[in-house]
């Protein structure tokens, strides 16, 4: 089975803060793909990043960074400098690599992040 | 490009009534995959289409159904509305290329349902 988990319902940090959302996950499947996705008040899903189970290198895109750890089923996710546009839920998911699985992403509960200026 | 246009974006209902949402995927992506999205279960996966054929099907009754046009198209179906049906239908789209994850899904802003 496939699971994710966001143990953080809400985080407030007041801006130029560092904050770092986590994500744990649980499958039996060798081959996979971890997600996060920003979701703004407007309720699109937007793509934040997308990491194989095979690449366990750490990533970075300007203020954001990823922190892909198979040891721990941790892929973790740090806002560096936060700022108030940065305020949005933010969801970890998963895709198993297996036909049973297409096109399915197993989503966390989401982390509420608010950013206070 | 244009992204993944749901409609409508908001409706309301009542129990007992039937709704048809619409997905049009991004130019080119084969697949669309639809999720409901509650405060209380969470991002759930409704189902998945591939070239007008339903993939892959997630844990919901047989009220939930859906189906998918030639030209990639989608629609999704409630029938017999229930109060906990409520929620804001997300519908996605992928070139569906390669390896399930080796595409990434682009969502739709959503349909957000309230049945009364």
């Amino acid at each position: 089975a496939q699971k994710v988990t966001q143990a953080q319902t809400e985080i407030s940090v007041v801006e130029k803060e560092d904050v770092t959302l986590d994500c744990v996950y649980e499958t039996r499947d060798t081959t996979y793909y971890l997600f996060w996705y920003k979701q703004p008040p407007s309720g699109e899903l937007v793509f934040l990043i997308r990491r194989n189970s095979f690449d366990e290198q750490n990533e970075i895109s300007g203020r954001y960074s990823w922190n892909f750890q198979k040891s721990t089923s941790s892929f973790n996710f740090t806002i560096t400098a936060s700022q108030v546009v940065d305020s949005a839920v933010y969801f970890c998911a998963l895709e198993a690599d297996r036909g049973s699985t297409l096109g399915r992403l197993y989503f966390g509960r989401g982390t509420q992040l608010t950013v206070w200026p | 490009k244009a992204g993944v246009t749901q409609t409508p974006r908001y409706l309301i209902k009542t129990r007992g009534q039937q709704v048809t949402l619409s997905c049009s995927p991004i130019s080119g992506h084969r697949s669309v995959s639809w999720y409901q999205q509650t405060p209380g279960q969470g991002l759930q996966f409704l189902f998945e289409y591939f070239s007008e054929t339903q993939r892959n099907k997630g844990n919901f009754p047989g009220r939930f159904s859906g189906r998918q046009f030639s030209n990639s198209r989608s629609e999704m179906n409630v029938s017999t509305l229930e109060l906990g049906d409520s929620a804001l239908y997300l519908c996605a789209s992928s070139l569906a290329i390669g390896r399930p994850g080796a595409n990434v899904l682009t969502f739709g802003a959503g349909s957000r349902l309230t049945v009364l």
